[in-house]
């Protein structure tokens, strides 16, 4: 079963461009997360999807990221315009259904964005 | 609101010894799940173990075993027979038990040290 994909690996932008992310989950998995990783933290969650439908962007920044899932499967999170504190792992994840704990999430390799 | 804390922000063990890695948290619902989830150097965030509130067990898987402590509101992973292997960033999480929101703490860096 292929896991998680997600690109690229790395990006280095200059504060104030646009920079976008792609996530391509675990097949069947109804259930897409978008994580923050700030270097020395944990992740942070940013936005939950059901299907297409957004469960959860509470800790989204909706000034300057947004995400889509239009067709229920791949995603992508876009910040425009990107600031320094923007630098981090940007990791995706999928499970099988929403719902608590006992629905496992499985995580992708993440991408690492440097701003300058 | 639900926070997770570690309790080291750096581990190291010998290969083939035990370590353990503590963590605590504060929540005031009484069914929830958490995590320790492993991070080596490729980013990949690697389910470990997971333990449900309501279950008086501790999990356990091979080398890995929790010890929960409910009221003490703590959550400690105890890897035995560590291998170079296990080098890696470990974190506690937190989930709601109808609720996905996975809270993560800091992280402890574990070296294990041939």
């Amino acid at each position: 079963e292929a896991g998680v994909a997600q690109s690229p690996r790395y990006k280095i932008i200059e504060k104030r461009q646009s920079v976008a992310f792609w996530c391509n989950p675990i097949s069947g998995h109804a259930t897409l997360y978008w994580y923050q990783q700030i270097l020395g933290q944990g992740p942070k969650l940013l936005i939950q999807f059901q299907n297409n439908g957004v469960v959860d962007d509470s800790q989204l920044p909706k000034d300057r990221f947004s995400a889509e899932r239009l067709k229920g499967v791949d995603s992508t999170l876009k910040i425009q315009p990107a600031k320094l504190e923007d630098s981090a792992v940007y990791l995706c994840a999928s499970s099988l259904r929403a719902g608590g704990g006992y629905n496992e999430q499985f995580f992708g390799p993440g991408t690492r964005l440097t701003v300058l | 609101a639900q926070t997770v804390t570690r309790s080291q922000p750096e581990m190291s063990v010998q290969e083939a010894e035990t370590v353990t890695l503590s963590c605590t948290y504060d929540t005031s619902e009484s069914n929830y799940y958490l995590f320790w989830y492993k991070q080596p150097p490729s980013r990949q965030m690697i389910l470990v173990i997971r333990q449900e509130a309501y279950k008086q067990q501790n999990a356990t898987e091979n080398r890995f075993s929790v010890n929960f402590q409910k009221a003490a509101k703590s959550f400690s992973l105890k890897i035995s027979d560590s291998q170079l292997g296990d080098t890696a960033m470990y974190f506690c999480a937190f989930t709601s038990y109808n609720n996905n929101d996975m809270r993560f703490g800091a992280g402890t860096r574990l070296t294990v040290k041939p």
